[in-house]
């Protein structure tokens, strides 16, 4: 297993346009999360599943942002009308649900907003 | 809620110095605690972590944190360190079944 995938690494959209971001966990995990990170700050949560189930969604997640895990392997995440203030690196990760267990981070998708 | 707090947002060294670089957490039940380590263009990656037991865990590459519950503090220490530690770390949280909660980072700069 080469560990968490993510495609796009980069993309650069303009303002309005919808983006859909992949992410390929390690196989055997269950779990999965997608986080954003903006420069100089700590990796934000927004969402994550266990298998096909999305457990939680941060509340500062808006509706224009939406995930999906269909058969609880891979996952997307698509953002609709996007706006300057996307612009960020959106992370992938994978882990199992067993108490105490790390997630395991992607290269990310670097989403520029122009 | 859960937070974290890392209290300084850069720390440059001279190569060879100790370091420390302080994270302090809040929550009201038991957590598990980690620290992942940025390098420059890469993903995170998993410095170490902290589940029960021994309050001092380490890491292969000289690195130990300290879990200390009455100051709610995990503090990332190195007694020297190397141009090569120059990178960002982050200190996390996870409550049982929860998620990883992230602080602010420390930019750890080593200069010759």
């Amino acid at each position: 297993d080469t560990g968490v995938s993510q495609n796009p690494r980069h993309k650069i959209t303009k303002r309005g346009q919808n983006v859909t971001f992949r992410c390929d966990p390690i196989s055997e995990h269950n779990r999965l999360y997608w986080y954003r990170q903006t420069l100089g700050q700590g990796p934000e949560f927004l969402t994550y599943f266990q298998n096909e189930a999305q457990l939680e969604k941060s509340r500062l997640l808006s509706d224009r942002f939406s995930a999906e895990r269909p058969k609880g392997s891979f996952s997307t995440l698509e953002i609709q009308r996007t706006e300057q203030g996307d612009s960020a690196m959106y992370l992938c990760a994978s882990g199992e649900a067993v108490d105490g267990t790390e997630a395991f981070f992607g290269q990310g998708t670097r989403l520029t907003v122009v | 809620a859960q937070s974290v707090t890392q209290l300084d947002s850069q720390v440059p060294v001279f190569e060879e110095a100790p370091v420390e670089l302080r994270c302090n957490y809040s929550s009201s039940v038991s957590v598990y605690l980690f620290w992942y380590v940025q390098y420059p263009n890469q993903g995170l990656q998993l410095l170490l972590k902290y589940l029960s037991g021994s309050t001092l865990v380490e890491s292969i590459n000289g690195f130990e944190a300290e879990f200390n519950k009455s100051q709610t503090s995990f503090h990332l220490r190195k007694p020297s360190v190397h141009i090569s530690d120059t990178a960002e770390y982050f200190c996390a949280v996870r409550r049982q079944g929860g998620k990883l909660i992230f602080g602010q980072g420390t930019e750890l700069s080593v200069k010759p």
